[in-house]
């Protein structure tokens, strides 16, 4: 039962053009969502997050929007630059905060071409 | 203040062996959480430790067991091991507070190949 999808395996975009990333959800209990970044051989990097009482935060170029009644979240890129190709994965989170436990999606893999 | 570590960084076991991978947290975080990655699935909750206590656990069998110390470094063991455990786990520490997003800090992962 995937709880956190993201539907797009890959995604690739131009040097300064926008990147969206796509990231749907069943569970109405997750409270919080949250971006990660990977490069090959490293660990997830936290990026960015939302609250389910906000439908917009944003952070330098990287900006998440939420639709809670699409169960529907998207991150938005921009401009994209090289640096920005890796695998995105959509995370979520429950109980207030407290709790640690994140359902991720599967992954997009970005890839920002000059 | 110095990231997440994980040790060792790649391991290969034969089938039917045990493995033990260590975790060492950022300092002060107390909670621990390890995940696993597998091609197409994403990562996968395994468990979660918080002050020497097991909080959380995913859909995992008894094979994987993990522990906490009390300085927060955290183990995780996977017995009799079968090929579907080759994957990259991947440990991560956060400093639990309500009413925040709870971001987790992860190590570099630890790449188990089972033959």
């Amino acid at each position: 039962d995937q709880q956190v999808k993201q539907n797009s395996p890959s995604l690739s975009v131009q040097e300064g053009r926008i990147s969206i990333l796509n990231c749907d959800y069943t569970n109405s209990m997750f409270d919080y969502f949250l971006w990660y970044k990977k490069y090959p051989a490293e660990g997830p990097t936290f990026l960015i997050s939302i609250s389910s009482i906000k439908d917009k935060n944003e952070d330098g170029r990287f900006t998440v929007f939420l639709n809670k009644s699409a169960k529907h979240l998207s991150l938005h890129i921009v401009p994209s630059q090289p640096g920005d190709s890796a695998v995105y994965f959509c995370a979520a989170s429950a109980a207030g905060g407290t709790a640690s436990k994140l359902t991720f999606g599967t992954g997009t893999r970005l890839q920002v071409t000059l | 203040k110095a990231g997440v570590t994980q040790t060792p960084r790649y391991l290969i076991k034969t089938r039917g062996q045990q493995v033990t991978l260590s975790c060492s947290p950022i300092s002060g975080h107390r909670s621990v959480s390890w995940y696993q990655q597998t091609p197409g699935q994403g990562l996968q909750f395994l468990f979660e430790y918080f002050s020497e206590t097991q909080r959380n656990k995913g859909n995992f069998p008894g094979r994987f067991s993990g522990r906490q110390f009390s300085n927060s470094r955290s183990e995780m063991n996977v017995s009799t091991l079968e090929l579907g455990d080759s994957a990259l786990y991947l440990c991560a520490s956060s400093a639990p507070r309500a009413g925040t997003s709870n971001e987790q800090f992860f190590g570099p992962g630890t790449r188990l190949t089972v033959l």
